[in-house]
């Protein structure tokens, strides 16, 4: 059964500071990865999507990265701002399966 | 604008009451799904939907129930069976089983 964990469960940083958010899954038949941004007491919204067949995704100050091999992923946000305070979810696509499954999240905050 | 609605946006029931969440997309997607969220439990799938007038039980699927009699609506019925349906529920949708996916806004369930 797939799992996926995300490390860290929360992070501080202040305003301007490049990072990295991570997300490990245990099955590496995957069909693609999503990186989602979820706002207190608010829905999904859909940051990058991966497929199994790609090394990394850009969008903005946003880059995934896919190791399907060592089940892992990360999410690069460069010069944070106040506004990227959200907490983040990746979540996986497995090849005979039609659902994701999702990591806990990471909640992020970035003080001005 | 093209997109994925949810209502309400609060949701109060009684003991032993049914209610039905309302999920409603534009997007011409194939598939429907529909989350629970807990605190510090991550998404849980309940259902999903590939197609018209049919719908498959997802992981937690005991005390609800659903309907996709049309292609943009996937309604959710919280029945008097789930004994604990306090949580926010996220309904999502995606082109084809495997594509990108989109959530609506939520529905916060409380019972009182």
């Amino acid at each position: 059964k797939q799992e996926v964990t995300q490390i860290p469960a929360a992070l501080s940083v202040p305003e301007g500071e490049n990072l990295v958010l991570n997300c490990s899954f245990t099955d590496s038949a995957i069909y693609n990865l999503q990186w989602f941004r979820q706002d207190p007491g608010k829905g999904l919204t859909s940051l990058l999507l991966i497929q199994s067949s790609q090394r990394e995704q850009t969008s903005g100050r946003l880059n995934a990265s896919l190791d399907k091999s060592s089940g892992r992923s990360t999410l690069y946000i460069a010069a944070s701002q106040p506004g990227d305070s959200a907490t983040y979810l990746c979540a996986v696509r497995g090849n005979y399966g039609q659902n994701f499954v999702f990591g806990p999240g990471t909640r992020l905050s970035v003080l001005p | 604008d093209g997109g994925i609605t949810q209502s309400p946006k609060y949701l109060f029931r009684k003991e032993g009451q049914n209610v039905t969440l309302s999920c409603e997309q534009n997007l011409n997607h194939d598939a429907m799904y529909w989350y629970r969220q807990d605190p510090g439990q991550g998404l849980r799938l309940i259902y999903y939907s590939q197609i018209v007038n049919d719908f498959q039980k997802g992981d937690i699927a005991e005390g609800y129930s659903v309907s996709r009699e049309k292609k943009e609506s996937f309604p959710l019925t919280v029945t008097s069976a789930q004994k604990n349906p306090t949580a926010f529920y996220l309904c999502a949708s995606s082109m084809a089983g495997t594509a990108e996916a989109f959530f609506g806004q939520g529905t916060r369930l409380t019972v009182v």
